[in-house]
This record gives structure tokens, C-alpha cells and sequence, in this order.
């Protein structure tokens, strides 16, 4: 089953604007990884972020987390046109030898030159 | 990280027919994975390829369908057995490092037709 839930769907922004999405889940988890997709391309990993850390940061790109919320964000700042692209979330939950991602629908963000 | 290469990177196959996707890392790896994308869809999980046993499948996906080699630490191939235009998918290969962090490889576009 699908745990992490992106929002919005889709984002249309202008260049230069900042982009918020978020992810929440439903269980207990070691970590979050946030994951850029261009169309119809191989996944490129964004962030780790680990369940006891609350922030991460990476150029332009800042995740939160929140595990009290079960939720996540990624905000990219001063977005480009090559930003375009669909961001994904993917959980790995705690417990056991449980090693199994779980990626969330996606949102699809279009930055606008 | 970790480099993937995938081979090929699409297909365009006939019904009935089977697809050989060889999945090669630039460095030993424990867990390896195989993911299918359907178009427009997230990513979703069809097994884990374990070095010198036969993969774990998930619910959904059985071994006479999908057979999975992974003769060593650095390579692994998916078969897409009998092919029905409901296979038509990105299939992509994905490691996990020592860290945690999950990296995938450019993906297989497969087109059944």
C-alpha cells in the first residue's frame, strides 16, 4: 500500500518563486527520502532524512520533518525551469528487517520561465 | 551513492513475448531491488533480489512471471515473462547503501504491444 501521500498534486509556480510540498504518512519510520523524477526518467535521490532529525538542508533544497505530525516537506527555493519534474516521497519504515520503500503518488511541479 | 546502469532503456515488445532488463552497479551492494512504474502511476515494489537465493516477491507478483536473477553483489536481471499489454511500465532497478539511502537506476521503458 501507497503510505506517503504527497500534496498538493500538482504545483504551478513562476521562476524564481519559491515550491512547498508536503508528504505525510501513517506509521513509524527510520527514514524519509525525497526523490526527483523527469519525465519518464530514472528517480534521482534528493535528501535522507533520518526520524530523529528535524531538518536537512542541500543547495536549494531544505526537508523538515515532523514524526509527531507524520508528516514531511521539501521546499525549493529560487526554482528554475530544470526543477520541472515530479517529487516524490518514500518512507522506510521501523521494526523488523523491513527495508521496503514506500513511495507516496508523487506532485507534479511545473516552474514556469 | 551508488551508479546504475540499466539495459535496455526501452522496448517495444509483441504479446506473448519476454523481456530480459540487466541491471548493473558500480559497486557491491547487499540489498537490490526491482520497482515497476505504470504510466502516470507511483512506483510500486515487485521484489527483492537476494545474491546466491531466489528473490522475495511481493503481494501481487509471482516468480513464473517475473524471475529475478542475482549471481553476484554487482548485477542482477528482471524477466517480464508473457507479455500482455498490461505490462507496459518503467521497470527500474534500485540499491541500498550501508547509510540507508535507496538510489534507483535510468529505468526500462517497456511498450507491449
Amino acid at each position: 500500500s501507497q503510505q506517503g501521500e504527497e500534496d498538493p498534486q500538482a504545483l504551478s509556480i513562476q521562476e524564481g518563486e519559491n515550491a512547498t510540498m508536503n508528504c505525510s504518512y501513517k506509521t513509524s519510520i527510520n527514514n524519509l527520502q525525497w526523490y526527483r523524477q523527469n519525465s519518464g526518467r530514472g528517480l534521482v535521490h534528493l535528501i535522507l532524512i533520518r526520524s530523529n532529525e528535524r531538518e536537512k538542508h542541500s543547495g536549494r533544497l531544505r526537508v523538515t520533518l515532523d514524526t509527531s505530525k507524520k508528516s514531511s516537506s521539501l521546499l525549493i527555493t529560487a526554482s528554475r525551469a530544470a526543477d520541472t519534474a515530479s517529487y516524490f516521497c518514500a518512507t522506510d519504515p521501523s521494526g523488523g528487517s523491513n527495508y521496503k520503500l514506500t513511495f507516496g503518488k508523487g506532485t507534479l511541479l511545473t516552474v514556469n520561465p | 551513492s551508488a551508479v546504475i546502469s540499466q539495459k535496455p532503456s526501452r522496448d517495444i515488445c509483441q504479446r506473448g513475448t519476454s523481456l530480459t532488463i540487466q541491471c548493473q552497479v558500480d559497486s557491491q551492494v547487499t540489498m537490490m531491488f526491482w520497482y515497476r512504474q505504470q504510466p502516470g502511476q507511483s512506483l510500486t515494489l515487485i521484489a527483492t533480489a537476494n545474491q546466491g537465493s531466489e528473490a522475495t516477491y511481493e503481494s501481487g507478483f509471482v516468480i513464473d512471471k517475473f524471475p529475478i536473477s542475482r549471481p553476484n553483489l554487482t548485477f542482477s536481471t528482471l524477466t517480464v515473462s508473457n507479455m500482455s499489454p498490461e505490462d507496459s511500465s518503467i521497470y527500474l532497478c534500485s540499491v541500498r547503501t550501508g547509510l540507508g539511502e535507496q538510489y534507483f537506476g535510468p529505468g526500462t521503458r517497456l511498450t507491449v504491444t
